[in-house]
């Protein structure tokens, strides 16, 4: 069964500073990995999508890499800024099951100004 | 519509009442998934629609919840004698597609709380 780990859970940093949250998952058999951004009461919005054939994607102050050998994906944000505080969830859609996506739990991001 | 539109935003319900969470999604995506968000966690898969067929219902938890999408285009989740265990709140998301480079677009969810 596909799992999903999101490190750390939750995340106060203060503005201006680089920032890494990590994903992992223990099965390699995916079509993508997608990077989402949650805030307080909103639906998700979709940040950053890597085929499985692809290492990264970059959009803006936004990087996200992705080893599916290691089954690890991390997602880079540069000079953060107050308006990045949000919680960011990582998601795997697998092989095979007509686009379902697994979750991690996310990671709760505080920037402070 | 421009997005994905959920209806009601917020639901109070009483233990054991009957609920219907109600899911528009962006005009001509043929697929259609609902996910379940308990608090401070990650969204789980409930059920998936490609147009009027229900595909996956795997992550129903009980047969209390049934979904439909007659016309292959609004979708109801109901939820029938719900309990406090159900109280989360319910994401609707569509895709134009089901090929893997086709995004998904989230509305913003119904919020259940069982009291």
């Amino acid at each position: 069964k596909q799992e999903v780990t999101q490190i750390p859970a939750a995340l106060s940093v203060p503005e201006g500073e680089n920032l890494v949250l990590n994903c992992s998952f223990t099965d390699s058999a995916i079509y993508n990995l997608q990077w989402f951004r949650q805030d307080p009461g909103k639906g998700l919005t979709s940040l950053l999508l890597i085929q499985s054939s692809q290492r990264e994607q970059t959009s803006g102050r936004l990087n996200a890499s992705l080893d599916k050998s290691s089954g690890r994906s991390t997602l880079y944000i540069a000079a953060s800024q107050p308006g990045d505080s949000a919680t960011y969830l990582c998601a795997v859609r697998l092989r095979n099951q007509g686009g379902k996506l697994i979750f991690g739990q996310g990671t709760e991001l505080s920037v402070k100004p | 519509g421009a997005g994905v539109s959920q209806s009601p935003r917020y639901k109070v319900a009483k233990r054991g009442q009957d609920v219907a969470l109600r899911c528009d999604p962006i005009s001509g995506h043929v697929s259609l998934f609902w996910y379940q968000q308990a608090l401070g966690q990650g969204p789980e898969f409930l059920t998936y629609f490609q147009n009027e067929a229900q595909l996956d219902k795997s992550g129903l938890p009980s047969d209390r919840f049934f979904a439909e999408r007659p016309e292959g285009s609004v979708s109801t989740l109901k939820i029938q004698r719900t309990q406090q265990e159900d109280s989360a709140v319910y994401l609707c998301a569509s895709s134009a597609g089901t090929a893997n480079n086709y995004g998904y677009t989230f509305g913003s969810g119904t919020r259940l709380t069982v009291v």
